[in-house]
């Protein structure tokens, strides 16, 4: 198993142009989340799915959206990328009630 | 939503001694409280977890209690060493995993 794979692992942005980042889990999980990583700010969480067709906002959901057509995948996108979103981005996935499984991260920088 | 609260936010200690990481959460319908550590430059892993229906668990030098009446887990590392350095983070979760905002731990040799 891959476990959870998320692309690209860096990425610039110059502001206002968009992008999506993708996660991808192999292990059959309900539940898929994102959050951002900023120092000082521990993990916040974004946007998350209970299951395929299902997603709701999190913490930080301004300026980002997921959706959830497959139970592997769980992209986020950048409608119009800000220098406030200048962080580490990360995938996770997890079964109720069970450990979350994180991907290895997107570094992203907007200038 | 729940509200997690972690301390202290860095924490040096001499090597071989023990390490004491502490969190508190607001909705007392969390069930599972799990610890994650995170190198430098690497995702968080999970360390330890523990389920509202238990008290206390241990794994070799590591521990984590749980008092859910006063809404309050802590880590427990003892005989620390360098590679124990990490950021640490502790968890709270019903519907959806809350994070404390990190304990950044640094064993001194």
């Amino acid at each position: 198993n891959a476990g959870v794979t998320q692309t690209p692992k860096f990425q610039v942005l110059k502001t206002g142009q968009s992008m999506t980042l993708q996660c991808a889990q192999d292990m059959n999980h309900e539940y898929m989340s994102w959050y951002r990583q900023d120092p000082g700010m521990g993990l916040r969480l974004i946007h998350y799915s209970v299951g395929a067709g299902i997603t709701d906002q999190g913490e930080v959901p301004n300026g980002y959206n997921v959706s959830r057509s497959t139970t592997e995948d769980f992209p986020l996108r950048l409608l119009s990328a800000a220098p406030s979103q200048t962080s580490v981005y990360f995938c996770a996935s997890s079964n109720r009630n069970s450990p979350l499984h994180f991907g290895n991260g997107t570094r992203l920088t907007v200038t | 939503g729940e509200n997690v609260e972690q301390h202290p936010s860095t924490l040096s200690v001499q090597e071989g001694d023990s390490a004491v990481i502490k969190c508190t959460y607001s909705d007392s319908a969390s069930n599972y409280f799990p610890w994650y550590k995170q190198e430098l430059g690497k995702r968080p892993q999970l360390i330890i977890d523990i389920r509202s229906n238990v008290g206390e668990k241990k794994d070799q030098r590591i521990a984590v209690t749980l008092n859910k009446t006063a809404k309050h887990f802590s880590l427990h590392i003892t005989e620390t060493q360098p590679e124990d350095s990490a950021v640490y983070f502790c968890a709270a979760t019903g519907n959806q995993f809350y994070f404390g905002t990190g304990t950044s731990l640094t064993v001194i040799p």
